[in-house]
Order: structure tokens, then sequence, then C-alpha cells
């Protein structure tokens, strides 16, 4: 089983839409937990954190269940401009600094 | 506040060359992390430096190296390049070093081996 797991997609989904990202990882001791997005040939750009207790920044929202291991980017009110590759990344607990990329769900969202 | 640069843009080398990779971190920030990114991946972390020692390293050979400056600027080396180093090299910028502290995004480098 991969460190980290998302399903690369692509979701297609109309303006307007609510959809749902999952991120799975294997290592139970993670420590911190982030979403990225990125568009075409750019650098990722931090989305947000995702804290233990959830966090909600506008349209978008993220949660964390540490007894499944997983983390969810919930947006809501789809824009056009929501289309690009959203990366979550897994940061481990203690020793040294060897944070985990998943490979990235796409998102299309069409008019 | 000046985001964090990488140079060269775009690269291209031939196979056993090597190379060298130029990251100027954001202002305010002492912790420079390194990854490579393929075509359809993720980023792959390669390691990380602060205050200029290395800090974490993930599964890369040793042909890849890397310094970090008093300026907390930093450089990437790979030497005998080979045909799988083709990608993009991201360099990220942070506060400081440790899993909590957000990361900030160079627009990279794109290297082309030959």
């Amino acid at each position: 089983r991969k460190e980290v797991e998302q399903d690369p997609g692509p979701f297609n989904v109309p303006e307007g839409a609510t959809v749902a990202f999952n991120c799975t990882y294997s290592n139970s001791a993670s420590q911190s937990f982030f979403w990225y997005r990125q568009d075409c040939r750019k650098e990722p750009k931090l989305l947000m954190s995702v804290y233990s207790s959830g966090n909600e920044d506008g349209r978008f929202t993220a949660q964390l269940n540490r007894a499944s291991q997983y983390i969810s980017l919930l947006i809501r009110d789809s824009k056009l401009s929501d289309s690009a590759t959203y990366l979550c990344v897994v940061n481990p607990r203690g020793g040294s600094y060897i944070p985990t990329f998943g490979r990235g769900t796409s998102l299309i969202v069409h008019p | 506040e000046t985001g964090v640069t990488q140079s060269p843009t775009h690269l291209i080398k031939t196979r056993g060359q090597q190379v060298t990779l130029r990251c100027s971190s954001q202002s305010g920030h002492n912790t420079v992390s390194w990854y490579q990114q393929a075509l359809g991946q993720g980023p792959q972390f390669i390691f990380q430096y602060y205050r200029e020692e290395e800090n974490g390293r993930g599964n890369f050979p040793p042909r890849f190296s890397g310094l970090q400056f008093p300026n907390y600027s930093s450089e990437l080396n790979v030497n005998a390049l080979e045909l799988d180093d083709s990608a993009l090299y991201l360099c990220a910028s942070s506060l400081s070093s440790g899993a909590t502290n957000e990361q900030f995004f160079g627009p990279g480098t794109r290297l082309t081996v030959l």
C-alpha cells in the first residue's frame, strides 16, 4: 500500500456542484496534513491546513479522520476557476522531516 | 515581500552531465525543501535544509546533493544525469523546519535529460 493515496480522477462536475476528495495515508503516526492546489504546469499553492477539529475557508472544508486514516476536501458551489489538481500532503511525527505528497486528484468544472 | 524564486526556468542536459539548480527562499524563511515532480505525479521529497544543515532526506540516491547558504538560498546538484531525472524540480520555503510549517513553492525548474 502506498503511503499516501489519492484517486487521480478526473472528477468532472458542473458549475455549482459540490464535490469531495479523499486522501488516505498509511502511517498512523502522521502529524500534520495539508491540501495544495496545482494548476497545469504551475507550482503547488497552499489551499488549507487540515486540523483535527476540521476547518473551513469559504466554500472549502477540510476534515481529518484519524481512526480511518484519511483526510477529505469538500468544495461547495464549484466554480470554473476551481479546475485544478488537488494534492494532499502528509507529514510524519518526530524524527527527520519527510513529507509525502499524494499524486493529486484532477478536478474539471464545466459550464 | 518577495516570494520563492528559482533559476533557471528550463534546462536541457544530456545523460551523464551534471546540473545545478538554484532557489531563493521567501523573505523571513530559513528552511528550504526540494522536490522532484514527474509528469502526472505528486512532488517527491528530495531533502530539506534548515539553517544550512540537511534536516531530512527522501529516497533519492547520493548523486542528488544540496547546499544552503547563510542567506538561506539553496542549490540542488544532480550528478551523472539519467533520463529518468527529467522532471519539474520544485523548491519550497517555510518559516522554520518541522512538520507543521506551511510551505511556499517556487515556480520550478523544468529539466529535460536527453
